[in-house]
């Protein structure tokens, strides 16, 4: 089965500095791939998608990630932390292989943390 | 417009009762889901339909019935609730359900059994 794991469950950074957030993945045939947002008593919302185009993906809010094969990961970066984006971040891998029906298998989040 | 809505967004009862959750979105896609996250935010999705028909349906107890009365609405029965169904609830949907197509989901609906 499809699985994705984020290697950090918390990440603190201060306001300015970049942002690393880290997934590697596991699939058996070429993955679809989210990294999502969820803000404190919100639903999540995508922030970029991978579907096997461009290996880098621009996302919204300065956020990007990069397709590694080699390496199985979908590391999530931006440039330059803001206080706004301090939330809870989920990468996700799509998994049909069951069903033939797309079901999300959420990595278990990591908290980003930012300070003035 | 709002694209994903579910009602309550807080749901608070005891043990033994029966509860129902609704979700609507207006965004014209015709698969939903519902996902449960617990205490620790870990997500995982209970069911999925696609143009009103059931398509996953992931090992969750038959206290929980999904209802989909047309392709903007999916709703969650569920009775005789117990102390482990505290959790928040969310509603998603997509357009058609290839991989590429991103999940859209409500704010969620906390609930809290007593």
């Amino acid at each position: 089965a499809q699985s994705v794991t984020q290697l950090d469950s918390h990440v603190s950074v201060s306001e300015g500095t970049p942002v690393l957030l880290r997934c590697n993945y596991s699939s058996s045939y070429s993955p679809s791939l989210f990294w999502y947002v969820q803000h404190p008593n919100k639903g999540l919302q995508l922030l970029l998608k991978y579907t096997s185009a461009a290996t880098l993906v621009k996302g919204i809010n300065g956020f990007e990630a990069e397709f590694k094969k080699s390496e199985t990961s979908f590391h999530l970066t931006k440039p330059s932390a803001h206080m706004s984006d301090a939330a809870e971040y989920f990468c996700v891998v799509s998994d049909r292989r069951n069903t033939g029906f797309q079901k999300l298998v959420f990595g278990t989040g990591t908290r980003l943390l930012v300070s003035p | 417009d709002t694209a994903v809505s579910q009602t309550p967004k807080y749901l608070v009862t005891q043990m033994g009762n029966d509860k129902s959750i609704k979700c609507e979105q207006n965004l014209g896609h015709d698969t939903m889901y519902w996902y449960k996250q617990d205490s620790k935010k870990f997500l995982k999705i209970m069911f999925s339909y696609n143009n009103k028909e059931l398509i996953i349906n992931e090992t969750v107890p038959n206290r929980f019935s999904p209802k989909s009365p047309d392709k903007a609405h999916l709703n969650l029965h569920i009775n005789s609730l117990e102390l482990g169904d505290s959790a928040v609830y969310f509603c998603a949907s997509s357009k058609g359900d290839r991989d590429n197509q991103p999940q859209h989901f409500g704010d969620g609906t906390r609930l809290s059994i007593l």
